[in-house]
């Protein structure tokens, strides 16, 4: 069964520095999305993407975040100068027609801002 | 916020089949219910879906109540490997995200 697969599983950084998290989400989907989980808490929407575009982001996405489909593959997420409460698992997740298709979710980056 | 209300936990025997139930007493006509479940740290894992009518796939059974304010997951024959953090979804046909509650943790027990 295909699924959406996220690299790397766990990253390490310092506070500060930029950080690029990759999903490949499962390929005949057109919408793309990033979630957040801080240890213990809720799963957060973050983001939405669709051709090329964010359709819906939070009040969490704020100017740090920025997100890109940089080739016909991939998804990223790139936070540019990382704070101590980005610390969390980060799960992208993946839809076809927008509709009401379900939302497909990888396994997670779990990111550690020291 | 998330618009379901569950119970923060259930216990189910091994074997025996559980019955997630879910309020969402507030959906309005285009919103569909969902649930997922999260294994441990995992990502979320899509279950099923539903507008009104009852739903079955391979995993799990979904029931709907006709005046669409509650639903029930059921899982028929629960295993060990389905203790998890089960969550009951509301979302609208064309929305974008979802808003993820504090969900129902089901205890499977040998």
């Amino acid at each position: 069964e295909p699924e959406v697969t996220q690299t790397p599983s766990h990253q390490v950084t310092q506070m500060g520095q930029e950080v690029i998290l990759r999903c490949v989400p499962i390929s005949n989907h057109l919408y793309f999305y990033w979630y957040r989980q801080i240890l213990g808490q809720k799963v957060e929407f973050l983001v939405s993407f669709y051709n090329n575009e964010i359709s819906e982001k939070s009040e969490i996405f704020d100017d740090q975040f920025s997100v890109e489909r940089p080739d016909g593959s991939n998804f990223t997420l790139k936070i540019r100068s990382t704070k101590l409460e980005d610390s969390a698992m980060y799960f992208c997740a993946s839809s076809e027609i927008l509709q009401n298709q379900p939302q497909h979710f990888g396994d997670g980056t779990r990111l550690s801002i020291l | 916020d998330a618009k379901t209300t569950q119970p923060p936990s259930m216990d189910c025997a091994e074997g025996r089949a559980a019955n997630l139930p879910c309020n969402h007493s507030t959906i309005s006509g285009n919103e569909y219910v969902y649930w997922y479940r999260q294994i441990h740290s995992q990502g979320p894992q899509y279950i099923i879906h539903g507008l009104k009518n009852n739903e079955t796939n391979e995993m799990a059974s979904l029931i709907i109540t006709e005046d669409r304010k509650s639903s029930t997951l059921i899982l028929p024959h629960a295993t060990l490997r389905d203790t998890a953090v089960y969550y009951c979804i509301v979302r609208e046909t064309g929305g974008f995200k979802t808003i993820f509650g504090a969900g129902t943790r089901l205890f499977v027990k040998a």
